[in-house]
């Protein structure tokens, strides 16, 4: 069975770093396009970060600059490094598996998520 | 900023149907990319409801089905049950933005 579980989230002081984990099992990470997907607190989801199968790597303009996506294929784990977190970085983040396809593609794996607090 | 737009809520008495708009516009829908759906039970993560041209993963009822026009989609619940309450997303692709989008959500509430 596919299961992505995320960690490494908490409370960070604006212009501070977190780096965000999600271990997969179930498939290989390196194989397939992984993404995250942040939700603010009773907002709705928000596309944020995309890792092709080849390494090319695709951002929300905002956060561009700031977060970078990565694996460890040795691992089987995406990481996601935030810095310059700002207090609308506030959210729960969701690692999933995208499907492509020619028409867009579908997040058809999630994990639970890991709660990001950016405040002081 | 979502740019597919839901609206915030819809309800139904059990068994009745209910649909949920997702409005798009010429760089995302209306360009021809696909809309899924998804479903976020209250206070889990989302999950994946429908994708494409009405393919449902496995264990998703037929309960639950989808229609497409030229900027818009629809998602429509029939014969609601209790445990359909929850909040409904759909997601596209914009080309505008280079990346994946999610409607502004519906929260469906079963009377």
């Amino acid at each position: 069975d596919v299961q992505l579980v995320e960690s490494g989230g908490g409370l960070v002081q604006p212009g501070g770093s977190l780096r965000l984990s999600c271990a997969a099992s179930g498939f290989t990470v390196s194989r397939n396009f992984m993404s995250w997907v942040r939700q603010a607190p009773g907002k709705g989801l928000e596309w944020v970060s995309t890792i092709y199968s080849g390494g090319r790597t695709y951002y929300l303009d905002s956060v561009k600059g700031r977060f970078t996506v990565s694996r460890d294929n040795s691992n089987n784990t995406l990481y996601l490094q935030m810095n310059s977190l700002r207090a609308e970085d506030t959210a729960v983040y969701y690692c999933a598996r995208l499907r492509p396809s020619s028409q867009g593609g579908h997040f058809d794996s999630w994990g639970q998520g890991t709660l990001v607090t950016v405040s002081s | 900023q979502s740019v597919l737009t839901q609206p915030p809520s819809v309800s139904g008495a059990p068994g009745q149907r209910v649909t949920i708009s997702c409005t798009g516009s010429s760089s995302n829908i209306g360009a021809g990319y696909d809309v899924h759906w998804y479903q976020q039970l209250p206070g889990t993560a989302p999950k994946l409801l429908i994708y494409g041209n009405s393919n449902r993963p496995s264990g998703v009822p037929d309960r639950f089905s989808v229609s497409k026009s030229a900027t818009s989609a629809s998602l429509a619940i029939s014969g609601l049950q209790a445990e359909d309450e929850a909040d409904y997303y759909c997601q596209s692709y914009d080309s505008s933005l280079s990346g994946y989008v999610f409607g502004t959500g519906t929260k469906v509430t079963v009377l």
